[in-house]
């Protein structure tokens, strides 16, 4: 599975936008970058997903390198309902599955 | 709303028995169904694909015969923990893809927390 690389943890105040990174140098050119997130004692959700251009969506959104080795997600007005963990995940056609990372641990403070 | 669920949503039992955990797709068909386990602070463990009219898949290093999955119809998987012990205690969680893309997208359940005493 091709592994994604992300901070441990972020902190951010509130209403104001955050940028999490993630590294995946060893994406290959059908993998998507999914992004989804973890409140505590939750299920994740899905935040948002793409493949090679920018995505727009009213939760984040999504900046692909061009060389797709790094993506960036967006959250551009923080609230305290986004404290979670954040996972960066490549999905490929082929396995059909979510690999989970270890993921970013997003702290907002008021 | 909620289009995973899970029941129970927590339970506690006594060690060497057998608990049932179930996933339901409240508003679409799952022919695949994903089980995960998580312990505390730490990240989602893919457990096994659950597969409708057919075996589930086990990641590697899963008992297959400790952690019986049964996919019975389109919108029930189900996890036994067979014989559990306290180390088998954690949140158990299962997803399942709702559109059947190549983009595919996971909606998960509220999760299941187990406490073996």
């Amino acid at each position: 599975d091709a592994k994604t690389t992300q901070p441990n943890s972020m902190e951010s105040n509130e209403e104001e936008p955050v940028h999490l990174p993630c590294n995946h140098s060893t994406i290959s050119g059908t993998d998507y970058i999914h992004w989804y997130r973890q409140l505590p004692s939750q299920g994740p959700e899905y935040v948002i997903h793409g493949l090679t251009s920018n995505v727009n969506n009213r939760m984040a959104s999504l900046a692909i390198a061009e060389d797709r080795k790094s993506s960036t997600l967006i959250l551009h007005r923080a609230t305290l309902r986004d404290a979670a963990v954040y996972y960066c995940i490549l999905y490929s056609q082929g396995a059909q599955k979510l690999v989970f990372g270890q993921g970013t641990r997003l702290t907002i403070n008021p | 709303g909620a289009v995973v669920s899970q029941h129970p949503s927590r339970v506690i039992c006594k060690s060497g028995t057998s608990v049932k955990i179930e996933c339901r797709s409240l508003d679409f068909q799952a022919t695949t169904m994903f089980w995960y386990r998580q312990f505390p602070k730490q990240s989602l463990m893919l457990m096994a694909t659950s597969n409708e009219g057919s075996k589930a898949t086990y990641e590697q290093g899963v008992e297959k015969d400790k952690f019986l999955i049964n996919h019975a119809s389109l919108t029930l998987s189900t996890l036994t923990v067979t014989s559990a012990h306290p180390e088998d205690s954690s949140f158990y969680i299962c997803s399942a893809p709702k559109a059947s893309t190549s983009q595919e997208t996971q909606y998960f359940g509220p999760g299941t927390r187990l406490l073996v005493l």
